[in-house]
């Protein structure tokens, strides 16, 4: 089983549609990323947490602890969200982790 | 933007052969990372380095080697590519600490004929 699972593998939405990705995780953890990457790009990150919430322009990103989990939520959707998105975390040691990554299309 | 960059970006191989790709930050940041990326299979760990002349091995760091001699670059070589090692690789790098980000190059695509 991996160490982090991400839900949905695929998602469609429609334009200004509200969108959440799941990451749920097995191991204990320092952290948790979430990274955006768009067809044939880089990796950028999007958020950072240890804790609690933040919140970036139509994103925001959770993660609670002791249920191992954090979610991705992306208001208003554009079809410029169109990424992959993937959830990694960091574990004892400082490796990272990652998710599958979940595949977003927008249509306008 | 982190000051991270990968070379080459785009090499293509004979079975066989030996090839390195090479990682090169300017953010005297302790941890570095190579990755492979594969559909169905998102990120995965190859080699890792916490220190310079301090390496570990990932979840698929067979047919792969790493050295790091000085803190800015991290090579990875593989030592005889075979086209299972046909993949986009990505080098990654972080500080110490909780709050530390992560940050990513823009990746080297190696094909192996």
């Amino acid at each position: 089983k991996n160490e982090v699972e991400q839900s949905p593998q695929n998602l469609t939405a429609q334009e200004g549609e509200f969108i959440t990705i799941n990451c749920s995780y097995s191991v204990g953890i320092s952290a948790l990323h979430w990274l955006q990457q768009h067809p044939g790009g880089g990796i950028v990150s999007l958020f950072m947490l240890s804790s609690g919430k933040k919140k970036h322009g139509r994103l925001i990103a959770t993660i609670n602890i002791q249920e191992k989990h954090s979610s991705l939520h992306i208001t208003a959707s554009h079809p410029r969200d169109s990424a992959v998105y993937i959830c990694a975390v960091r574990k004892n040691g400082n490796k990272l982790v990652f998710g599958a990554g979940t595949i977003l299309r927008v249509k306008s | 933007d982190a000051g991270i960059t990968q070379s080459p970006r785009h090499k293509v191989t004979e079975t066989g052969t030996p090839v390195t790709l090479r990682c090169h930050q300017t953010e005297n940041h302790r941890y570095m990372y190579w990755y492979r990326q594969d559909p169905g299979h998102g990120l995965r760990l190859i080699h890792y380095s916490y220190g310079v002349k301090d390496t570990d091995k990932g979840e698929v760091s067979d047919g792969y080697s790493v050295s790091r001699s000085k803190t800015e670059d991290f090579l990875l070589t593989l030592e005889s590519a075979t086209s299972s090692q046909t993949s986009v690789y990505f080098c990654a790098i972080s500080d110490v600490g909780v709050n530390t980000e992560a940050f990513f190059g823009q990746g080297t695509r190696l094909t192996v004929v």
